[in-house]
């Protein structure tokens, strides 16, 4: 079954201590993405990656990095976590001149 | 940046028509979609529409575009309980990120009443 996997789906943490959400696509996606969801502002993009070892700033990445050393997996690391980044966090998945994206289920995180 | 703007709330008796609205600013939007997330729940891909198309149909749901005052929307015919959620809408374009990058609205709650 195509599926994007994202793990873990709930996360309570404390401020500074470092985090990482995993995500792993079965398609064989080039483009893959983090999305961030907070009430009222819909989803923004964090990061995203065109390819292995390609990735570029969305339009919120400040807090965040990310790496695509193999095209299946795309964390997403928090080095710092901190109260603002409390949301909700989608990855997704889309091939090559597909119309389509594939979300996750979504990770909410909480940070105290 | 681009903007997709879309109301907050939407309330509707059940077995009436909905209709969420939603407009962008992206004149280069080559794909525009409307996603729904039900409570606690991730997205799901409920349709979408060619910016070249005036209107797609599927089932209880119409899509309409207006190309020239960049307007979308979404009705529902039919409104069950079901439909109780809050619905996206989302555009793409050729030239962000090779068409790869989805531009979301706020999202609008729409609450069906018995």
């Amino acid at each position: 079954e195509a599926q994007v996997t994202q793990n873990p789906r709930y996360l309570i943490t404390v401020t500074g201590k470092k985090l990482t959400v995993t995500c792993s696509q079965n398609m064989n996606h080039e483009y893959m993405s983090w999305y961030r969801q907070d009430p009222g502002l819909g989803l923004r993009q964090i990061y995203y990656s065109m390819n292995v070892e390609v990735t570029d700033k969305g339009d919120v990445p400040e807090g965040y990095k990310v790496s695509r050393k193999e095209k299946r997996n795309f964390p997403l690391i928090l080095e710092s976590p901190s109260p603002n980044q409390t949301s909700l966090y989608f990855c997704a998945s889309k091939g090559q001149g597909a119309n389509i994206q594939y979300f996750g289920a979504g990770t909410r995180l909480s940070v105290l | 940046g681009e903007d997709v703007e879309q109301s907050l709330f939407l309330s509707v008796r059940e077995g009436d028509s909905s209709v969420i609205n939603c407009t962008y600013t992206d004149s280069s939007s080559t794909y525009l979609y409307w996603y729904k997330q039900e409570p606690g729940a991730g997205l799901q891909l409920l349709t979408y529409i060619f910016s070249n198309m005036d209107m797609k149909q599927d089932q209880r749901l119409t899509v309409l575009l207006n190309k020239k005052d960049k307007h979308l929307s979404l009705r529902i015919a039919d409104t069950q309980t079901g439909d109780s959620a809050i619905y996206f809408c989302a555009e793409s374009s050729s030239i962000k990120a090779a068409g790869n990058k989805l531009t979301f609205g706020g999202g609008t709650r729409v609450l069906v009443k018995p």
